[in-house]
């Protein structure tokens, strides 16, 4: 079985610049999530998908972040303008559907990209 | 917010067995995860709880108190690559909740 593909894997890109990260989710898994992982610290949600409907986008910083999964599939991420404190891995992960009022199912993650800002 | 608390670092020599403790806010949880990381790599599950007690795999052993909000992993017969981060992650509705990581150095 395939894994979660991202791409690209490494990014060097000046401040104010502007970038894009893509995600394709392990066949049949409904829900996607972005993850912000910052050196020595644990994944922090950024925004999660069911489908194509955004589920949680309480922590994405959106004057600068933005996020869609247009046919409930694959998805793309992008900053625009990246500031410094952008640097981070972005994790991207998939699941089953979460049916009920709770996840009982394990994410699965891609690599992840590692974005540089200087 | 769900604080998630975890040693930052723990050392531990080949062959031993190593503990590690995760502490979790109770209002609003629904289970806990735990994963392994290898630097620079993805996390990669290693267990689901969401009953009290103890859930075994082979090596890797996971531990849940809901009334405690208090979780541990234990390691058996440490092996060099098993030196990662490990990751709590408690459930809180349709959220998962990372905690720091606690990062294992296995010494020979």
């Amino acid at each position: 079985e395939a894994g979660v593909a991202q791409s690209p894997r490494y990014k060097i890109i000046e401040k104010r610049q502007s970038v894009a990260f893509w995600c394709n989710p392990i066949s049949g898994h409904a829900t996607l999530y972005w993850y912000q992982q910052i050196l020595g610290q644990g994944p922090k949600l950024l925004i999660q998908f069911q489908n194509n409907g955004v589920v949680d986008d309480s922590q994405l910083p959106k004057d600068r972040f933005s996020a869609e999964r247009l046919k409930g599939v694959d998805s793309t991420l992008k900053i625009q303008p990246a500031k410094l404190e952008d640097s981070a891995v972005y994790l991207c992960a998939s699941s089953l559907e979460v049916r009920g009022p709770a996840i009982n199912t394990e994410a699965f993650f891609g690599q992840g990209t590692r974005l540089t800002v200087v | 917010g769900q604080n998630i608390d975890q040693p930052t670092e723990m050392t531990a020599t080949e062959g031993a067995i190593v503990q590690i403790n995760c502490t979790y806010q109770t209002s609003g949880f629904n289970g806990l995860f735990w994963y392994q990381q290898h630097a620079g790599e993805a996390p990669t599950f290693l267990s689901y709880n969401v009953l009290d007690g103890l859930e075994e795999k082979g090596r890797f052993s996971s531990f849940l108190s809901r009334s405690k909000g208090y979780s541990y992993l234990l390691l058996k017969e440490l092996q060099m690559k098993d030196s990662a981060s490990y990751l709590c992650a408690g459930v809180y509705g349709q959220n998962f909740v990372f905690g720091p990581g606690t990062r294992l150095s296995v010494l020979p």
